[in-house]
């Protein structure tokens, strides 16, 4: 039961590089979403989608982008990675958008130096 | 702005302790809250309240809503160094969409032999 796989677990970069967060599910979930947990702050919404093909923006987009292609993967992009950018990113997915019970990856800790 | 407030930040019991965590709120026309546990990585679903005044159970957890004084409580009766966690409160929108969730910061429980 692999459920929500997130990779990598750890990641260091430099600011101004770029990288992509993966992020697969294998429990035929229609939605899926990145979020971002800091210190402080609680759980804040990135980006999601409600199904393949269709991407929506959250809470706080700036500097990330997403794509949908398949049911089971929704990779998150850093596009030009800045020291703002560290934090702990989270994949969640639910069987659909209507269902709030969120099933989430165990984390990728993103270091920008 | 829809907030969420969860008190207290940490706790710090004895094994055995009865602890109550909570979580406060300011929004009204939202469908459900829920409670995640988030031990090390991944925030694992614990309940879903949408109906006030109706207690839901698991083992030795108990949730109750309160949507007229707008809070929920999370009791853990007979704590065990595995309730060491990070609790996690969160509201849904008016129509339960899940990418509507709002986080509060959460409690940290350490439970102690």
């Amino acid at each position: 039961n692999a459920g929500v796989t997130q990779t990598p677990k750890f990641q260091v970069l430099k600011t101004g590089q770029s990288m992509t967060l993966q992020c697969a599910q294998d429990m035929n979930h229609e939605y899926m979403s990145w979020y971002r947990q800091d210190p402080g702050m609680g759980l804040r919404l990135i980006h999601y989608s409600v199904g393949a093909g269709i991407t929506d923006q959250g809470e706080v987009p700036n500097g990330y982008n997403v794509s949908r292609s398949t049911t089971e993967d929704f990779p998150l992009r850093l596009l030009s990675a800045a020291p703002s950018q560290t934090s702990v990113y989270f994949c969640a997915s639910s069987v659909r958008a209507t269902n709030e019970k969120l099933f989430f990856g165990s984390g990728t800790q993103l270091s920008v130096l | 702005e829809d907030k969420v407030v969860q008190s207290p930040l940490s706790l710090v019991v004895h094994e055995g302790d009865t602890v109550t965590l909570n979580c406060s709120y300011e929004v009204t026309n939202f469908r459900s809250l829920l409670w995640y546990k988030q031990e090390k990585k991944a925030p694992t679903f614990l309940f879903m309240l949408t109906s006030s005044g109706i207690e839901k159970k698991s083992g030795r957890l108990s949730s109750i809503l309160d949507k007229k004084e707008l809070f929920s409580i999370l009791n853990i009766t007979a704590t065990q160094t595995g309730d060491s966690a990070i609790y996690l409160c969160a509201l849904t929108g008016p129509t339960g969409t899940a990418s509507k969730l709002t986080f509060g910061t959460g409690t940290r429980l350490q439970v102690t032999l």
